[in-house]
């Protein structure tokens, strides 16, 4: 069965400073994997996701993730946060094409939190 | 990107009435939607996944006699919870996919629906 995890369920990084969102998976075979934000009381936004390719992928708001297979990580990343920033972040990993599950599986999510 | 709407955006019920959910896909043609639950301060749960035209697949524990799936076009599908207890008081998401099952694609996802029963 695949999982994702999400160790921290709170990050609080001032303005202007770099922020990091950790998320790592399990999964048999090469994984899909999704990061998506929600504000309260709203769906899911997509943020960026990982299919194959360059392990850096780039995404909505300034946002960009590192796929790292032999740590089986995915981390969210941005180098400079915004107030608007904070919200709920959910890492999302989609199995191989062969399970014939097609839907997420969601990690537990993470609070960000950035004071002005 | 794709956007998917649902409605009612919140829904207020006395204990015992059934209703309904609309999740539809406004700009492109869904395969598959699925359905979520998110209880406060919590992940998103997967309900159920529906095909257009033919019958969902619910995920183990969900009842599928409570919650009705129905996917009958390309762009939507409904979710209706009957005969609705406080404890289905949740929040309810759906999202849709456009691609075929052997591409894989982004899941956009709607505003989610709230759902109370008194």
């Amino acid at each position: 069965a695949q999982s994702v995890a999400q160790p921290e369920d709170q990050v609080n990084v001032a303005e202007g400073n770099p922020l990091t969102v950790k998320c790592t998976y399990s999964v048999s075979g090469n994984p899909y994997l999704f990061w998506y934000v929600q504000y309260p009381n709203r769906g899911l936004q997509f943020l960026l996701k990982y299919i194959t390719g360059d392990n850096l992928v780039k995404g909505s708001y300034g946002f960009e993730a590192e796929f790292n297979k032999s740590q089986t990580s995915f981390h969210l990343k941005k180098p400079s946060a915004l107030v608007s920033d904070s919200a709920l972040y959910f890492c999302a990993v989609r199995g191989p094409m062969d399970t014939g599950r097609r839907a997420l599986t969601f990690g537990s999510g993470t609070r960000l939190q950035v004071q002005p | 990107g794709a956007v998917v709407s649902q409605h009612p955006s919140w829904v207020i019920c006395k204990s015992g009435t059934s209703v309904k959910i609309e999740c539809r896909s406004l700009d492109f043609q869904a395969t598959t939607m699925f359905w979520y639950r998110q209880f406060p301060k919590q992940s998103l749960m997967l309900m159920a996944t529906s095909n257009e035209g033919s019958k969902a697949t619910y995920e183990q524990g969900v009842e599928k006699d409570k919650f009705l799936i129905n996917h009958a076009s390309l762009t939507l599908s409904t979710l209706t919870v009957t005969s609705a207890h406080p404890e289905d008081s949740s929040f309810y998401i759906c999202s849709a996919r456009e691609l075929p099952d052997r591409v894989v694609d982004t899941q956009y996802f709607g505003p989610g629906t709230r759902l109370t029963v008194l």
